[in-house]
């Protein structure tokens, strides 16, 4: 069964830190650029961005760049997300969620781990 | 860059057909032809329901379909049955290798 599970949500004091990890089985992940997507309650998704197979490229959103750090261990079958300087709007459910591979789909997501920011 | 715009509400009742919009501008849907849609149900993760403007993934009911004319891209769902009820939103591919959504469309089988 193809299937992401995401980990790390919790409470977070503004300011603080938090790494969310995405753990991926049933297909092969190096082959697929990995993204990460966030839903504040309420609202629409929005995309943080996506990293290439093997790395080497990655690409933000304004609202994240300079905090936010996307990585990946292909020999784990895993997804990384290091959120540094959170604030109170980054309070959401943190959703990774696969790339098609040469289509612009997002066919697989996780479950979603919920990020709380509050003092 | 911000938000695609979508009605915050569409409804039909069973058997009949609906169409969501979703307005971007010439520098997301305008410029590209991958606008996606994605499907939502409370408590659950989107589930990807159209790609690339009008393609529908293995396993989803060709009641759903997308279309795109200038900078609105459209779902249509014919048929309309119970379970169809749900959020929907619609993403676009944008400048500088990004992705934006839409703010979403609640749907009421009536």
């Amino acid at each position: 069964e193809v299937q992401l599970v995401e980990s790390g949500g919790g409470l977070v004091q503004p300011g603080g830190s938090l790494r969310l990890s995405c753990v991926a089985s049933g297909f092969t992940f190096s082959g697929h650029w990995m993204s990460w997507v966030r839903q504040a309650p309420g609202k629409g998704p929005e995309w943080l961005g996506n990293i290439k197979t093997d790395g080497s490229e990655k690409y933000y959103v304004d609202s994240v760049r300079g905090r936010f750090t996307m990585s990946r261990d292909n020999a784990r079958n895993s997804l990384y997300l290091q959120m540094n300087s959170l604030r109170a709007e980054d309070t959401a459910v943190y959703y990774c969620a696969r790339d098609q591979a040469g289509y612009f789909g997002l066919d697989v997501w996780g479950q979603g781990t919920t990020v709380t920011v509050s003092s | 860059q911000s938000a695609l715009t979508q009605p915050a509400s569409v409804s039909g009742s069973p058997g009949q057909s609906i169409t969501i919009s979703c307005t971007g501008t010439s520098s997301d849907i305008g410029a590209y032809d991958y606008v996606s849609w994605y499907q939502q149900h409370p408590g659950k993760a989107p589930k990807l329901m159209i790609y690339d403007v009008s393609n529908r993934p293995s396993g989803i009911s060709n009641r759903f379909s997308g279309s795109k004319s200038g900078n609105t891209a459209s779902l249509t769902i014919s048929g309309l049955q119970a379970e169809d009820e749900a959020d929907y939103f619609c993403c676009s591919y944008t400048r500088y290798y990004s992705r934006v959504f839409g703010g979403g469309t609640k749907l009421t089988v009536l």
